[in-house]
């Protein structure tokens, strides 16, 4: 299994909504990484989990909050976003953290909508 | 910290002809070049890789090449197919000591016309 499969595929919600985005592997990977893609833009990266604990956070409002579960499961909780937080939610895994340069498989992530 | 320029933003060849994206870099500790494919409605998938002790790598019609002293590689499709149409984004990463994070080039829309 070379998947990482990300839950749900399409999301509208309200800037007074909670809503969670999940994401999944068995890959065995041990970094997991959620970035934000606008139309037409690479990605650009929010926070990395290595092992399980946060390595990286981008800076990223904390109106996004990551959460770790397992080594398999990566979760995105979403809070009072703003309609410009609208944009495409990847996922990704890789079998060390980002300073091994390892190569990172992508899910085919969640669009968001903020109303 | 990293930059990477890629060229162009936009590609459109016949099918069966040849088409070449072009990475610039700007940290020269970089020593990791991935590139991703991009299907519509898709996640970014990995295509080729090359480390900066290697000048060339091939993988059937595709290949990737190195120039470590001008800091740019390249992306090579030969004998183009309409399915190789999509986004192609370009990225380098620092060693560890410098951070590691992946920068990706702005993305190059390659349109392979029947």
């Amino acid at each position: 299994d070379t998947e990482v499969t990300q839950t749900p595929k399409h999301l509208v919600m309200g800037m007074t909504n909670k809503k969670s985005l999940k994401c999944e592997q068995h890959m065995g990977h041990r970094a997991m990484y959620w970035y934000k893609q606008k139309a037409k833009k690479p990605p650009e990266l929010m926070f990395v989990y290595s092992y399980e604990k946060l390595s990286i956070n981008e800076s990223v409002p904390s109106r996004f909050s990551p959460e770790c579960p397992n080594s398999s499961l990566l979760n995105l909780h979403l809070h009072a976003l703003q309609p410009e937080d609208s944009a495409l939610y990847l996922c990704a895994s890789s079998q060390a953290g980002p300073w091994a340069n390892e190569k990172l498989f992508f899910g085919s992530g969640t669009q968001l909508s903020v109303l | 910290g990293e930059n990477v320029e890629q060229h162009p933003s936009t590609l459109s060849v016949q099918e069966g002809d040849s088409a070449v994206i072009k990475c610039t870099y700007s940290d020269s500790a970089s020593n990791y070049f991935p590139w991703y494919k991009q299907e519509l409605g898709k996640g970014p998938q990995l295509i080729i890789d090359i480390r900066s002790n290697v000048g060339e790598k091939k993988d059937q019609r595709i290949a990737v090449t190195l120039n470590k002293t001008a800091k740019h590689f390249s992306l090579h499709i030969t004998e183009t197919q309409p399915e190789d149409s999509a986004v192609y984004f370009c990225a380098a990463s620092p060693s560890y000591n410098q951070g590691g994070k992946l920068i990706f080039g702005q993305g190059t829309e390659l349109s392979v016309k029947p």
